[in-house]
């Protein structure tokens, strides 16, 4: 089973909300990512967690913040967004979390912010 | 710098017309290529991994071949289903090599 799952599907939220993401997966793998994506764009690589330890931060805005609270569960908290944080959200996992190998999507979370 | 680069950007078929879809990348010590399908408004779905030049991974009606310095991914009589945007990704060479380089994809679009 290479399945990543993702919650809620959609999420519309006004810029002084706060909301959280989740995403979860049974697989074993040991490493997982939060992306964005743009419309017809490629995903844009966020965070990256190892063995539940936050390895890479690509710059983002303190108002994402994530959370890795076991191997299975990562979440990312949502605060204060700006209306360009529209996007979708994704969730994948690795096996490993040393060496490249191909990661697994989940189906994302659709985030308006209005 | 690393780069990957996709061609054509998109492709329209007709049922049952093969046709292959390009990616080329410039990375130095290549440590795996990736192809990923993707369906509007969801995640990727992992199609294939190639690790050297000469290797060829095939699923259903799709061949991913690679090259030093390319790689394609060829469609064989395609069906309507097969329409989606088709991605590829290898691993940045520097020591964080779980960051992924895509290209901008290939939008694919199969007639009846």
């Amino acid at each position: 089973d290479t399945e990543v799952t993702q919650t809620p599907k959609h999420l519309v939220m006004g810029m002084t909300n706060k909301k959280s993401l989740k995403c979860e997966q049974h697989m074993g793998h040991r490493a997982m990512y939060w992306y964005k994506q743009k419309a017809k764009k490629p995903p844009e690589l966020m965070f990256v967690y190892s063995y539940e330890k936050l390895s890479i931060n690509e710059s983002v805005p303190s108002r994402f913040s994530p959370e890795c609270p076991n191997s299975s569960l990562l979440n990312l908290h949502l605060h204060a967004l700006q209306p360009e944080d529209s996007a979708l959200y994704l969730c994948a996992s690795s096996q490993s979390a040393l060496i490249a190998s191909e990661q697994y999507f989940g189906p994302g979370t659709r985030l308006t912010v209005t | 710098e690393d780069q990957v680069t996709q061609s054509p950007e998109a492709l329209r078929l007709q049922e049952g017309e093969s046709s292959s879809l390009n990616c080329s990348y410039t990375v130095s010590g290549l440590r795996g290529l990736f192809w990923y399908r993707q369906d509007p408004g969801k995640g990727p779905e992992f199609l294939f991994t190639l690790y050297s030049a000469g290797e060829e991974k095939e699923k259903e009606r799709l061949k991913a071949t690679l090259t030093k310095k390319e790689s394609f991914l060829h469609i064989t009589a395609p069906k309507p289903e097969d329409s989606a945007t088709y991605l590829c990704a290898v691993p940045h060479n520097a020591g964080n090599n779980r960051k992924l380089i895509w290209g901008l994809g290939t939008s694919l679009a199969v007639n009846p």
